[in-house]
């Protein structure tokens, strides 16, 4: 199956600057890579996503690169916020019909710092 | 449309008790998941359904149960609580392969 590997773990940047997390995936079969957002307490939101055919998408403050040779895909965040503070989950997913299974890794935590 | 549905928020529950935390979406959604979150293991998939009446286990299935009589639902059956089993479970809809996931709000299970 998918093995999703994210880095790092926790992650701490002074308010203003850039925060950049790395994953890597194992199966050449993912095409679809979202980010996800979770706030203390709160559930996982959707924030961007990519397929294969893209090798990079922004919105806003808020890029993702894929690289599928490599098979890493990362998430940019510029100019960072203290409302970005929160974990962030990077995922994977098979693009064939009826393969809706989406494999997680290990989240990052993100600490802006005033 | 209120999305995604969870029931309960919190939950006690103590060694060998069993429980059902439901699940339900008003989006028609034929994917539907549950995973468990404990601190930093990430987001771990216990079972999931591609449609009515199709249930398959993910990477962490043991001790829990699943079923999906109709579209709307899928009901999380713990069968015997163990300490374990204390995490934040989340049930999950998907509509198409390539879309959005979207998450309920979570049930926070403590089991002593």
């Amino acid at each position: 199956g998918e093995n999703v590997e994210q880095h790092p773990s926790t992650l701490s940047v002074q308010e203003g600057d850039s925060a950049v997390i790395k994953c890597t995936y194992s199966d050449s079969a993912s095409n679809y890579f979202p980010w996800y957002k979770q706030e203390l307490g709160k559930r996982p939101q959707l924030i961007i996503d990519i397929r294969s055919n893209v090798g990079e998408k922004k919105d806003q403050r808020i890029a993702v690169t894929l690289n599928k040779t490599a098979k890493h895909f990362s998430l940019h965040i510029t100019e960072t916020q203290p409302e970005d503070s929160a974990v962030y989950f990077c995922a994977a997913s098979p693009g064939w019909a009826g393969s809706y299974q989406l494999t997680f890794g290990k989240g990052t935590k993100l600490s802006v710092i005033p | 449309n209120a999305g995604v549905t969870q029931t309960p928020k919190f939950q006690v529950l103590k060694t060998g008790q069993s429980m059902t935390l439901q699940c339900a979406q008003d989006m028609n959604h034929e994917y539907m998941s549950w995973y468990r979150q404990d601190p930093g293991m990430g987001l771990r998939l216990i079972h999931y359904s591609v449609g009515a009446g199709i249930t398959d286990q993910g990477e962490v299935p043991n001790g829990y149960n699943v079923s999906r009589s109709t579209t709307e639902d899928f009901p999380l059956r713990l069968l015997s609580a163990a300490p374990s089993q204390t995490s934040v479970y989340f049930c999950a809809s998907r509509g198409q392969v390539n879309t959005e996931a979207f998450f309920g709000q979570g049930t926070r299970l403590t089991v002593v």
